[in-house]
């Protein structure tokens, strides 16, 4: 069966440090793979995508970038954290943009 | 904005009774999905319904789907204390690369 494992599970922070949070899958080939913020009481939003590896797409303008240097890989980094990038950060995999999406247990990232 | 609307924000019911959220979006789509949450943990996946679909089914969910109104319902039935969550709706929009969560209706079932 497939999982996602997501760590850390919480992360506290000074501003202006760098980020590293990892993803990976196992279980499954060449999935989808997602990056989500969610701020306090909100839904989430989609930060990055990716199809495969080597390649990742954003819709959105951010302090934050993604890479995927293996198949079942996928990294949330940033050189200089700012106090707007806390929040509850989840990575999520599917077999394709029609089908579910499965979540892993998220990382909890607060900025002091 | 894409992003989904649920309605209501919060719901507060009796164990048995039936819950009903809704979701309303703004452009066409391709599919939309539910999802559930339990507070600090990541989203489980209930139920995908296609853009070609009226109404499904999965044990005691069931979502409808009003392409022309651009709106879902999901009804949980015989509600359980186990059900208390926040639910949102997710949108797979045409020719985009987004997807648009909700804001979430955060349901609580009082034993």
């Amino acid at each position: 069966s497939q999982t996602i494992h997501q760590w850390p599970a919480t992360l506290v922070q000074p501003v202006g440090s760098p980020l590293s949070l990892e993803c990976t899958v196992e279980g499954t080939s060449n999935p989808n793979l997602y990056w989500y913020r969610q701020a306090a009481g909100r839904g989430l939003q989609l930060l990055f995508y990716s199809v495969g590896i080597g390649q990742i797409s954003s819709e959105v303008p951010q302090n934050l970038s993604a890479s995927r240097p293996q198949d079942r890989q996928f990294i949330l980094s940033s050189k200089k954290l700012l106090l707007s990038d806390s929040g509850f950060y989840l990575c999520a995999w599917s077999l394709n943009r029609a089908q579910p999406q499965h979540f892993g247990d998220g990382t909890r990232l607060s900025i002091l | 904005s894409q992003q989904g609307e649920e309605d209501p924000q919060a719901l507060s019911i009796q164990e048995g009774e039936n819950a009903t959220m809704n979701c309303s979006y703004k452009t066409s789509i391709n599919n939309l999905q539910w999802y559930r949450q339990n507070s600090g943990r990541g989203l489980v996946h209930l139920i995908l319904i296609r853009s070609n679909e009226r109404e499904k089914h999965s044990g005691r969910l069931r979502v409808t789907l009003d392409t022309s109104k651009k709106s879902s319902s999901l009804l949980i039935t015989a509600s359980r204390a186990a059900d208390t969550a926040s639910y949102f709706c997710a949108t797979d929009p045409f020719q985009s690369n987004q997807f648009y969560f909700g804001t979430g209706t955060s349901l609580t079932v009082i034993p």
